[in-house]
């Protein structure tokens, strides 16, 4: 499978602490991006983040990218119960057609 | 921002009924649209990909005669599921990118998705 790997599946916690969600992918990638969905509803596009970008900022959100390690991380710093969706990772791989793949999905619960 | 529109947003049909689902670009042109199936509790597999004017690109082990796809406009991709039964119940998701940035570093917008429950 082309899949990524998210890890956790699943995550607890209280309102104003911060969510780490990991993502591997398999092969050289254009750049990796990650999404929201709330349950029952299409994606929302949260950060890009560039083959040759190590770290990114939008907000509350904060992702890192190790190409060497095929690796990025979503931080969510003081969590808010409006939070709690399902994230994925998806990746552009290079020389593809513009399509994504993307992760398994960490399901996210912010418990206010 | 960009949109994209997807009609209807639940479908439950009998068995054997062929179901169409839209997915419009509302405020860009898109050359490119892509159709996912997502189970529950699952990520999301693309399905294919739609290309305005032409023939549709299916990812392997999905059957272009069961899942129709017709990108007449740069605004209007559907997606029909033809002779539905119940294995075919499921949550399809549409998203496009401009055209002239598929290949470019940016995100796709999505659909709110068609729940589809075959009876």
């Amino acid at each position: 499978s082309q899949q990524g790997e998210e890890d956790p599946q699943a995550l607890s916690i209280q309102e104003g602490e911060n969510a780490t969600m990991n993502c591997s992918y398999k092969t050289s990638i254009n750049n990796l991006q990650w999404y929201r969905q709330n349950s029952g509803r299409g994606l929302v596009h949260l950060i890009l983040i560039r083959s040759n970008e190590r770290e990114k900022h939008s907000g509350r959100l904060r992702v890192t990218l190790d190409t060497s390690k095929k690796s990025s991380s979503l931080l969510i710093t003081a969590s808010r119960a409006a939070d709690t969706a399902s994230y994925f990772c998806a990746t552009a791989y290079s020389g593809n057609t513009g399509k994504l793949i993307f992760g398994q999905g960490t399901t996210l619960q912010v418990k206010p | 921002g960009a949109v994209v529109s997807q009609h209807p947003s639940r479908v439950i049909c009998k068995s054997g009924t062929s179901v169409k689902i839209e997915c419009r670009s509302l405020d860009f042109q898109a050359t490119t649209m892509f159709w996912y199936r997502q189970f529950p509790k699952q990520s999301l597999m693309l399905m294919a990909t739609s290309n305005e004017g032409s023939k549709a690109t299916y990812e392997q082990g999905v059957e272009k005669d069961k899942f129709l796809i017709n990108h007449a406009s740069l605004t209007l991709s559907t997606l029909t599921v033809t002779s539905a039964h119940p294995e075919d119940s499921s949550f399809y998701i549409c998203s496009a990118k401009s055209t002239g940035t598929v290949y470019s570093n940016q995100p796709q917008h999505f659909g709110d998705g068609t729940r589809l429950s075959i009876l």
